[in-house]
């Protein structure tokens, strides 16, 4: 079974600080993807990575950056969080095959006071 | 960019009801359009999808159908159960033009009364 993990369900920063989420996957994918989800808004995309080191911009990248040094791992920043990025934030990863489908982590639900 | 609509944010049915679930795209170019189930404290899901080839496709109780001319695609699910109260996605994309980004409706929140 593909397996997403991340590297925390439930983290509290304060306004300011350099937050780190952190995702991996086991299956060798190609894809990995960073989502937000807001109640009323849906999953909204981050940022995308088809490759190592490659990264695209999403719908939302504004305040947010992220890096791709090893396949199985795809990790997003906020620079400097901010309230407004209180949110749930999801990862995902898929291959590259006749399948599309895009497995999802658990989620970080993410708090900035 | 693509556009997704989906409606309705919430719906209620009886247990043993259909429910259905509709959305909307604006991008002509998109080709995939798949459903994902997104249970309590976990992530989405993909439940069943569809190819722009294809005018409907069925899985056990879950269907889902497409009308690329009215750029309109639904999830049908039969014989609801306690089990489908879910909050459900539909998406759209555009894979086989070599990117896998999926544009994804606001959800709709199924609860099944008994």
């Amino acid at each position: 079974d593909v397996k997403v993990t991340q590297s925390s369900r439930y983290l509290v920063k304060r306004t300011g600080e350099k937050v780190f989420l952190e995702c991996v996957q086991d299956m060798d994918h190609e894809n990995m993807f960073w989502y937000r989800q807001d109640p009323g808004l849906g999953l909204r995309l981050i940022y995308f990575s088809y490759d190592v080191k490659m990264k695209e911009k999403g719908d939302i990248p504004e305040g947010y950056s992220v890096s791709r040094e090893k396949k199985e791992r795809f990790s997003l920043i906020l620079e400097s969080a901010s309230t407004n990025q209180t949110s749930m934030y999801l990862c995902a990863s898929s291959g590259t095959g006749s399948s599309h489908e895009q497995y999802f982590g658990p989620g970080t639900r993410l708090t900035v006071t | 960019g693509e556009n997704v609509e989906q409606h309705p944010s919430t719906l209620s049915v009886q247990e043993g009801d259909s429910a259905v679930i509709k959305c909307t795209y604006s991008d002509s170019a998109s080709n995939y359009f798949p459903w994902y189930k997104q249970e309590l404290g976990k992530g989405p899901q993909l439940i069943i999808d569809i190819r722009s080839n294809v005018g409907e496709k069925k899985d056990q109780r879950i269907a889902v159908t497409l009308n690329k001319t009215a750029k309109h695609f639904s999830l049908h699910i039969t014989e609801t159960q306690p089990e489908d109260s879910a909050v459900y996605f539909c998406a759209a994309g555009a894979p086989n033009f070599g990117n896998e980004k999926l544009t994804f409706g606001t959800g709709t929140r199924l609860t099944i009364i008994p």
